[in-house]
């Protein structure tokens, strides 16, 4: 079975532009968790969907936001990107309390 | 509110050392506990769970963990490290059980293994 897959793995943005991250989640999971993981940090919860509805919010700014399609992937949004957006962005599936994890989208913003 | 302390940033040990990781978390109720493994520049790797029930948990790759409620802890074991076991360790305790079962994690532990 195929894990959780996020893509890209890898990308580079300007200042001000705005970054679409994909995540696909192991067969039969529902739920779609995103993190977001600074260099040296442990990763920060950012939002929580479950059939499409979001169940929680991490404290980040509105730049952010997300979305869960019928076959329960996900994206995550990020506009008018700052210095500070640079980061690993890590996506969760997750069967009842067990979360499994993606290998992250590696963001750089110059 | 919840949060998990790993008061050691970095850790060394000799390969075929034992090792053991620190954990406290400040949780009202009884918490679900949880320890990731990370490589670099890679996703998190689940190691082993706490849910209720034996507080001695067994995981993946020869590791353990040992919850005590009267300590807050929840530290991880293994009792003979492999250079491949070098990496970075998470807890993680789940958060707001219920509506969002977002994951609360710490800072972590880097652990260098020495030849």
């Amino acid at each position: 079975d195929a894990g959780v897959t996020q893509s890209p793995t890898h990308l580079i943005k300007t200042r001000g532009q705005h970054v679409t991250l994909r995540c696909s989640p192991i067969s039969g999971h529902k739920s779609v968790s995103w993190y977001q993981q600074v260099l040296g940090q442990g990763p920060q919860f950012i939002f929580q969907y479950y059939e499409k509805e979001e169940r929680g919010r991490g404290n980040f700014p509105d730049r952010f936001s997300a979305r869960q399609f019928p076959n329960y992937s996900s994206e995550l949004n990020v506009n008018a990107l700052l210095l500070g957006d640079s980061a690993l962005y890590l996506c969760a599936s997750s069967q009842q309390f067990e979360a499994f994890f993606g290998q992250g989208t590696r963001l750089t913003v110059v | 509110a919840q949060s998990v302390t790993q008061p050691d940033i970095h850790i060394t040990v000799s390969e075929g050392a034992s090792l053991e990781l620190r954990c406290n978390y400040s949780y009202g109720a009884t918490p679900y506990l949880f320890w990731y493994v990370q490589s670099p520049g890679q996703g998190l790797q689940l190691l082993l769970k706490y849910f209720s029930g034996d507080t001695l948990v067994q995981g993946i790759k020869g590791f353990e963990a040992e919850f005590k409620r009267s300590q807050s802890s929840f530290n991880l074991r293994k009792p003979s490290v492999h250079w491949s076991d070098a990496a970075e360790y998470f807890c993680a305790v789940v958060g707001q059980r219920g509506a969002t079962n977002k994951l609360i994690f710490g800072t972590g532990t880097l652990l260098a293994v020495q030849p």
